[in-house]
Order: structure tokens, then C-alpha cells, then sequence
């Protein structure tokens, strides 16, 4: 049973490029969270989608937007990237009000 | 709001001996999840424990147990028998009533187990 898979695991940009992160939950899960790590940090949360639907949104401004398919796979996009954008990107997927199960995570880099 | 306060930037500890990790935590939710993770060098965030806050007992896990005390609003983690392998970035995380399922994370402890 495959957990949760995230690509690609590592990128490189430059300011003002944008972005496409990608997730496939585990199997069984319908609920996807997005959470931005900067180096030394815990995990902030962006947004979470269920149901093709962005259910909850933090304290992220407009560049930061999503998808959520109905396989229930999700994308992160982030628009005219700045270098604070630099961190580890997590992907986590539950089902209601389950156990959360994170992947090992894109680390973008913006020069 | 939610907030996780973790006061121990890193922590180094002898192999085999028993290691308390520090968390607080503050809520306005009448209800809420407390969750441990580990998170090694590759990134995973690993889920290790977790205490609702009305389970009457405190939760364990394997050699991972839960300290967790209500009134204090504290949720400490105890490793029993520490192992090398136990080195990592510890996270205490929050998540509120049905509604607010986000996670709110604390800063983490970096430990350190020492041969």
C-alpha cells in the first residue's frame, strides 16, 4: 500500500517563474493538506481540499493556490515565486477527521 | 488561535536512557487532537502518538508515551530507552474542532542520541 507520494522531490526556480507541486494521497484517504516548511521551522499550513473543494485556507496570500482532482491526487501552485517561497513543501492526506499521513515532501528553490 | 510553544531548541541524550520533550499548547476550542511527530534528515514528517483532549488516559504508543496534563495545557513526549535511531526533529502539533482540522506545529526540538 503506497503512502503518500509527492513529485518532483526536488526543484530549482528563479523569482518570478511559478511552480506546480503534485500529490497522490494513500489509498482510501479523500482529504489533501498542503504545509510550507522553511529551514529551522515547523510546518505552516496553506490549505486543505476535500471533495475537489478548498475546504480551509491559512494565512497564505493569493500566489498560493490548488487543485484537487477527483482521484483525489492534489497540486500546489505557487505563482511569480519570491526567495521566501524557499522551503520543504509537505503534502498530507486523512480521511474525516483521521490520522494525517505526510509525504517526504518537494523542496523548492527560488535563486 | 492555536499555538504550540516547544522551549527546547535540542536536546542530547545517552543511549538507552528515558527522554522527556517539552510542549504546550493553547486553544480556544472546546476540543482538540495533540499529535507527536518525528521528522529525520529526509523530510518525511513520521506521525508517532496522538492524545485527544478528552481521552481520560494518557495515550502510548510503543516505547513513545504522552504526559499529557489538561489543566497545565501540556503535552509532553516521553522515549523510553532511547535509541540511535531516535535522532531527529521532534514536532508538537495541534489540531482543532471539526471545522479546523489544520495543523498547527511548535518550532520542534532537535535530539540527539548520544553512543
Amino acid at each position: 500500500d503506497a503512502g503518500v507520494t509527492q513529485s518532483p522531490t526536488h526543484l530549482i526556480k528563479t523569482r518570478g517563474q511559478q511552480v506546480t507541486l503534485r500529490c497522490s494521497p494513500k489509498s482510501g484517504h479523500d482529504t489533501v493538506s498542503w504545509y510550507q516548511q522553511a529551514l529551522g521551522q515547523g510546518p505552516q499550513f496553506i490549505f486543505q481540499y476535500y471533495e475537489e473543494e478548498e475546504r480551509q485556507r491559512g494565512n497564505f496570500p493569493d500566489r498560493f493556490s490548488g487543485h484537487q482532482f477527483p482521484n483525489y491526487s492534489s497540486e500546489l501552485n505557487v505563482n511569480a515565486l519570491l526567495l521566501g517561497d524557499s522551503a520543504l513543501y509537505l503534502c498530507a492526506s486523512s480521511s474525516t477527521a483521521g490520522e494525517l499521513f505526510f509525504g517526504e515532501g518537494s523542496r523548492l528553490t527560488v535563486l | 488561535a492555536q499555538k504550540i510553544t516547544q522551549t527546547q531548541p535540542g536536546m542530547f541524550v545517552q543511549e538507552k536512557e528515558a527522554v522527556t520533550l517539552d510542549c504546550t499548547y493553547d486553544t480556544s476550542d472546546p476540543s482538540y487532537g495533540l499529535f507527536w511527530y518525528k521528522q529525520p534528515s529526509s523530510g518525511e514528517m513520521i506521525f508517532l502518538i496522538y492524545q485527544g483532549s478528552y481521552d481520560q488516559q494518557n495515550a502510548t504508543e510503543g516505547r513513545y508515551s504522552l504526559n499529557f496534563q489538561k489543566a497545565r495545557k501540556s503535552a509532553n513526549l516521553v522515549i523510553s530507552a532511547s535509541q540511535l535511531g531516535d535522532s531527529a526533529m521532534y514536532f508538537c502539533a495541534m489540531r482543532g474542532d471539526f471545522g479546523n482540522e489544520k495543523l498547527t506545529f511548535g518550532t520542534g526540538t532537535r535530539l540527539t542520541i548520544i553512543p
